[in-house]
């Protein structure tokens, strides 16, 4: 079990830019999330992938942002025309478990958006 | 009214003591619970992970579950400072759907 990897744990970018982030989740598991977190407030749902399936989406995810998981395997979270209000730290978390089974989901380090 | 409610803190606590955190919610359709923590600058570490309303022992941590009252806690035992972090109380709905609904967190500090 190597764990959720996410990819850049940082990444600086000026408004209006593109910026695209990778997901790694334990290999075993068909279920992925990614939330988002600002400063001293708990993660916030965005949106949710059983195997390659994006199954629910949160109405914080605009029409800039844009997820996919090819394959079911690895996830990619883009955010096109960044704005200020972006910056904040984007998790992944993963899970195991079939339709309808609540497994405890397990995250990793994040990337830290920050935009100029 | 947020669904999940946590006290932000700070919590200051010496060297050994026993900790509680603790969250409140609003919806009775959440089922499961969980506590996590989290070191400044990395992801949220599963702790603890409950269903029923009762006690749940792991080392140190208890995890206690009331749902008639929509009240969860977390006693930290034995407290060290390694133990300084935020503790973040989420909970899911028994849905088809498992997304996480988390509180505000609420940071710990234990000095030696």
């Amino acid at each position: 079990d190597t764990g959720v990897s996410q990819n850049p744990r940082h990444k600086i970018t000026k408004r209006g830019q593109n910026v695209t982030f990778r997901c790694d989740p334990i290999s075993e598991h068909n279920r992925l999330y990614w939330y988002r977190q600002t400063l001293g407030q708990g993660p916030e749902f965005l949106t949710y992938f059983q195997n390659e399936a994006q199954l629910e989406k949160s109405r914080l995810l605009s029409d800039r942002f844009s997820a996919e998981r090819p394959k079911g395997s690895f996830s990619t979270l883009e955010i096109q025309r960044t704005e200020q209000g972006d910056s904040a730290m984007y998790l992944c978390a993963s899970s195991s478990g079939a339709t309808g089974g609540n497994q405890p989901q397990h995250f990793g380090d994040g990337t830290r958006l920050s935009i100029l | 009214q947020k669904e999940v409610e946590q006290d932000p803190g700070p919590l200051s606590v010496p060297e050994g003591a026993i900790v509680s955190l603790n969250c409140t919610y609003s919806n009775s359709a959440f089922q499961y619970f969980m506590w996590y923590r989290q070191y400044s600058r990395k992801g949220p570490e599963l702790l603890m992970y409950t269903y029923s309303s009762g006690n749940k022992e792991d080392g140190r941590f208890t995890a206690q579950v009331d749902k008639s009252s929509k009240y969860i806690s977390l006693f930290i035992r034995d407290s060290q400072p390694s133990d300084s972090a935020t503790y973040l109380c989420a909970m899911i709905m028994n849905s088809g759907y498992s997304t996480l609904t988390f509180g505000k967190g609420t940071m710990l500090l234990v000095s030696p």
